[in-house]
């Protein structure tokens, strides 16, 4: 079964300063790889995936994820930060074939003035 | 486009209590669908999944249940509710195989 660990719990870090969002999963098969964002009172919204091919994907909104396989790692980067993207961020893994998604307990980002 | 509904978004209910959650899809036919609860500093745990009509898997054992009467239709239900169950909870969909989720805006429910 697969299994998700999100290192940090909360991530307290200056407007304009880079932040790095650290996930790890485990799986015996190969993955597909999510990040969501959350706001406050509400559901999730897809940030950005890794299906297959180029190991560096992007969101629109300036944030990247690298699939690291030999560190079964997907850690979310950007280089500089908003006071907009304060949120809670879940790295998610789906087993390629099958139907169920697991989530990481997640990591709250709290950007400062 | 596609589309989803969760009602309702806000709910008090005491101890001992029935509940029926529901969840709507709109603009796609035969979804998998899923509920999640997500408890404060524990992520997202995933309580029941269909893969079509009547098919429900359940993830943990508890004292809610699931159903799916219609292909785009997914309930949520527990005959007595426990303090527990209190949290917030999230129906989604996704097509095909490559668990790509689409979420409701999420049902907060506290027993008291």
């Amino acid at each position: 079964a697969q299994s998700v660990t999100q290192l940090d719990s909360q991530v307290p870090v200056f407007e304009e300063a880079p932040v790095e969002l650290r996930c790890n999963y485990s799986s015996s098969v190969s993955v597909y790889l999510f990040w969501y964002v959350q706001y406050p009172n509400q559901g999730l919204q897809l940030l950005l995936k890794y299906l297959s091919g180029s190991t560096l994907v992007e969101s629109i909104n300036g944030f990247e994820a690298e699939f690291n396989k030999s560190q079964t790692s997907f850690h979310l980067r950007k280089p500089s930060v908003h006071i907009s993207d304060t949120a809670e961020y879940f790295c998610a893994v789906s087993e390629t074939g099958g139907f169920k998604t697991i989530f990481g307990a997640g990591t709250r980002l709290f950007v400062k003035a | 486009s596609q589309t989803i509904h969760q009602w309702p978004a806000t709910l008090v209910q005491p101890v001992g209590s029935p509940l029926s959650l529901e969840c709507t899809v709109e603009g796609t036919s035969n979804p998998n669908l899923y509920w999640y609860r997500q408890a404060a500093g524990r992520g997202l745990q995933l309580l029941f999944y269909s893969v079509g009509i009547g098919q429900i898997s359940s993830e943990v054992p508890q004292n809610l249940s699931a159903s799916r009467p219609q292909d785009r239709q997914f309930i949520l239900s527990s005959k007595k509710l426990l303090l527990s169950d209190s949290g917030f909870y999230l129906c989604a969909w996704s097509e095909g195989y490559t668990g790509e989720l689409f979420f409701g805006e999420g049902s907060r429910l506290t027993v008291l």
